[in-house]
């Protein structure tokens, strides 16, 4: 079946540091990818997505490149900040089917940035 | 514009105890998708409703749980009888009518099940 791996956490960084969080999946055909960030306290928030091979999601500073041939959707950001400190998720939806919410999702990784 | 609710944030049970789990999501979506995350580990989904109607229910895993949502607005989500491996949070998610529509999803409530 489909699955999602990303890396394990936690990770702590300092403020204005590089960020990646790597995420692969497993999947038939050309799934959609997606980043969700879920903040202290609140539910998930839908970060970024790619829908095709090679599309760049891009939000909050925050970018992914849907890489088919790796089977990858690594999240990165140039320079963090302590208010990006959240669990962030990686997730597919498979091509076709009628259940467009229905998302495979990865086991979450939290990110601390500190002062 | 109010969010996705979820009620209650937080329920502490005995196995064997049953528990409802209440989500009202955003006026208008017809769309309504429960989720539960385990022992911190993935999210996985449970089941969809369009409307009032259980358009795919593949990840419910046993008849332990009942969803509902009668008149098409809130769903309840009852477990009965509990059980340890139950505990986790679980989230619930609406989104409008449309293909590619983003999911809004509520805070979640933490189930433990002691």
């Amino acid at each position: 079946g489909d699955s999602v791996t990303q890396m394990e956490g936690p990770v702590t960084l300092s403020e204005e540091a590089f960020l990646t969080i790597n995420c692969t999946y497993t999947a038939t055909g050309y799934p959609s990818l997606f980043w969700y960030v879920q903040y202290p306290g609140e539910g998930l928030q839908l970060l970024l997505k790619a829908t095709k091979a090679d599309d760049k999601g891009s939000n909050k500073g925050f970018e992914a490149t849907y890489r088919k041939e790796t089977t990858s959707f690594h999240l990165e950001k140039g320079s963090v900040q302590v208010s990006d400190s959240a669990v962030y998720f990686c997730a597919l939806r498979k091509t076709g089917g009628t259940s467009y919410g229905k998302l495979t999702f990865g086991q979450g990784t939290i990110l601390t940035v500190h002062p | 514009e109010a969010g996705v609710t979820q009620f209650p944030s937080h329920s502490v049970i005995e196995k064997g105890q049953t528990v409802t789990l209440r989500c009202d999501p955003i006026s208008g979506h017809d769309n309504l998708y429960w989720y539960r995350r385990v022992m911190g580990k993935e999210i996985k989904f449970l089941l969809h409703f369009v409307k009032e109607s259980k358009q795919d229910e593949s990840g419910m895993p046993n008849n332990r749980f009942l969803a509902e949502r009668t008149g098409g607005t809130y769903s309840t989500l009852k477990v009965q009888p509990a059980e340890l491996e139950d505990s986790g949070v679980y989230f619930c998610a609406s989104s409008q009518a449309r293909i590619n529509e983003k999911l809004f999803f509520g805070s979640g409530t933490q189930l433990s099940v002691l």
